[in-house]
């Protein structure tokens, strides 16, 4: 069975907190992602790596920085947590059909930040 | 305009019937359209996927596509309570391979 696995559920920190959240797959995909998610907007790509050491940025990636340095492990950091950083933060990793991304996503994990 | 387009419902169907849902998408040249169900307090599955025009059938599940008004639907037959969740659309755009970009989602209701 596929596994994606975020290290917490529900997180809570104080504004300009050093925030990790970790992600880890066993599928070995090349391809990992981190995702938010809010209400009326739906999920945002924040980062993407699709090899060791190799990142790119998404669609939203001020605030945050990622690292990745092994296949099964992808790292979300907020450098300096601040309240408009309170969301759902979504990890995926994906392998490629030749038509496209297939995505599986980890549990989630819920931030809030005080 | 919003890349991917999805009306946030709630889409509300008796049980037994046909639940439609649409999604509407910006980028012509995209190839690859997802549907990912999720369940609330869950995170997104993925129940199907198309890239060719026309249609894609999945046991109660039919995906539909058309490139030139750039639209793909999900219809659910003989709809379930269980069915009741957000179906996320998504598409790959066309400059980035690795890139899906989500819709907001449409709630459905399926009433018993």
């Amino acid at each position: 069975d596929v596994k994606v696995t975020q290290s917490s559920r529900y997180l809570v920190k104080r504004t300009g907190e050093k925030v990790f959240l970790e992600c880890v797959q066993d599928m070995d995909h090349e391809n990992m992602f981190w995702y938010r998610q809010d209400p009326g907007l739906g999920l945002r790509l924040i980062y993407f790596s699709y090899d060791v050491k190799m990142k790119e940025k998404g669609d939203i990636p001020e605030g945050y920085s990622v690292s990745r340095e092994k296949k099964e492990r992808f790292s979300l950091i907020l450098e300096s947590a601040s309240t408009n950083q309170t969301s759902m933060y979504l990890c995926a990793s994906s392998f490629h059909t030749g038509a496209g991304e297939k995505l599986f996503f980890g549990s989630g994990t819920q931030l809030s930040v005080l | 305009q919003k890349e991917v387009e999805q009306n946030s419902g709630p889409l509300s169907v008796p049980e037994g019937a046909i639940a439609s849902l649409n999604c509407t998408y910006s980028d012509r040249g995209s190839q690859s359209f997802f549907w990912y169900r999720q369940y609330s307090g869950k995170s997104p599955e993925l129940i199907m996927f198309i890239y060719s025009n026309g249609d894609k059938e999945d046991g109660r599940f039919t995906a539909q596509l058309n490139k030139a008004s750039q639209y793909v639907s999900l219809l659910i037959r003989d709809s379930q309570p269980s069915d009741s969740a957000t179906y996320l659309c998504a598409v790959n755009m066309m400059d980035s391979s690795y890139k899906l970009i989500f819709g907001s989602g449409t709630r459905l209701l399926v009433r018993p």
